[in-house]
This record gives structure tokens, sequence and C-alpha cells, in this order.
């Protein structure tokens, strides 16, 4: 069975700090992509960032970073310098080479407060 | 980027109508499309995989005569709640996954939405 696991359903962090959430997976599968989306409260989903875990080198997008440990099965996510605009759901899914569907955690609710 | 509207954002029905939502790509062609319901303060729950020209595939637990999917072109994926309750009152999103994209990237694109109440 493939799942996601989020351990922090709530976080809170202040503006302009750094805050990272955690996202831990299991699947047999050598070949998969990981992503993080955000739902903001117009609960559109978003996606924030993606990483294949065929390469070794964590993804980055501006202020969003992962740390990916493939033999962990770690995937968190850095948000760094963060502003109210991140307040929202965060989820962690990933899907497999073979898969046709994405997995989704339980989700991270953060919030930015001034 | 690529877009996906969803359509009606809300809905309000009486009990033991049917409601049809709409999911439109509006910039791509998506082969398949993923319906999920959402609970408040829970995480996307498949219902049921959409495959242009083909039936859907239903996850375990959803009824497939409740939930009556149609994907009758590449850009267009609805669902029709029947006989709605208001147990089925609920959040629906779908997504889809762009044709064009060559090989299983993962990446799916999500509509905005659509809020049922059912009285």
């Amino acid at each position: 069975a493939q799942t996601v696991t989020q351990s922090q359903p709530e976080m809170s962090v202040q503006e302009a700090e750094t805050v990272t959430l955690s996202c831990t997976y299991d699947t047999s599968e050598n070949n998969y992509y990981l992503f993080w989306y955000k739902q903001p409260p117009s609960r559109q989903m978003i996606l924030v960032i993606r990483q294949e875990a065929y390469k070794q080198q964590n993804a980055t997008e501006n202020r969003f970073s992962v740390n990916f440990q493939k033999a962990a099965k770690s995937f968190s996510l850095k948000i760094s310098d963060s502003q109210l605009g991140d307040t929202a759901m965060y989820f962690c899914a990933f899907i497999t080479g073979t898969a046709s569907k994405l997995t989704f955690g339980t989700g991270t609710r953060l919030q930015v407060t001034l | 980027g690529a877009v996906v509207s969803q359509h009606p954002s809300w809905v309000i029905c009486k009990s033991g109508t049917s409601v049809k939502i709409e999911c439109r790509s509006l910039d791509f062609q998506a082969t398949t499309m993923f319906w999920y319901r959402q609970f408040p303060k829970q995480s996307l729950m498949l219902m049921a995989t959409s495959n242009e020209g083909s039936k859907a595939t239903y996850e375990q637990g959803v009824e497939k005569d409740k939930f009556l999917i149609n994907h009758a072109s590449l850009t267009l994926s609805t669902l029709t709640v029947t006989s709605a309750h208001p147990e089925d009152s609920s959040f629906y999103i779908c997504s889809a996954r762009d044709r064009g994209l060559a090989g299983n990237t993962g990446e799916l694109f999500f509509g905005e939405g659509s809020r049922l109440t059912v009285l």
C-alpha cells in the first residue's frame, strides 16, 4: 500500500521566519514523483513544488525548498521568509510510475502570524 | 499555466434532487480527470478516475449509481450527484492531467472546487 503521513496537523510561524513541514511516505516502487500542494482559504489547490525521485538535488522554488531523503522516505517542505499569504493547508502527495493517481497526506494547517 | 474550471462553485439543492458539476480544462486536453471529495478540515478523498471515452473507475466504497461521471470529451468531465441527501453535502474538487505532458509526470491541475449543500 502507498501511504503519505503528515504528522503535524497544525503549525504556526511568525512573518519573515522559516518553517518546515514534515512528510513521510511509503512505497515499494523506485520511480515516483513527490509534490507539495497548497490549499488557501479559497480552497483551490495550488502546486507549490515538485520533486522527481530519481533526482538527488533538492527542488527549490523561490522561498520554498524541499529536503528529500529517499532512503528515509522523507520529503519535508521549508518555507523561508514566511508571508501572511502563505497561510493555508499544505498537502504532501506522491504518484508512482505505475499508478495514475495521487496519494495525499492528511495535510498541515499553517498559520502565519504578525 | 494550465487552467481547470469547475462550475458551479457552490450549489444548494433540495434532498432528492440531482446536481451536476462540470469540470473543464480550458487550455489543454485532458485524457484523465479525477474527482475528489473533501470534508471540512480533512484531506482530499479520491472518488473516481474519469477517462475520456470510457467508463469511470470508482474507488472502493464510492457508489457508481450515486455519483455518475461522464467524460465525453477531452476537455469536459461531469459529476452528477443523483438523489442527493444531506450527507452528500461536501466540497467536490476535480483535477486534470495534461495529455501533452511527456510521460507520467503526475502533475495535476485542480479546479476551484464546488461546494454542495443538500437541504
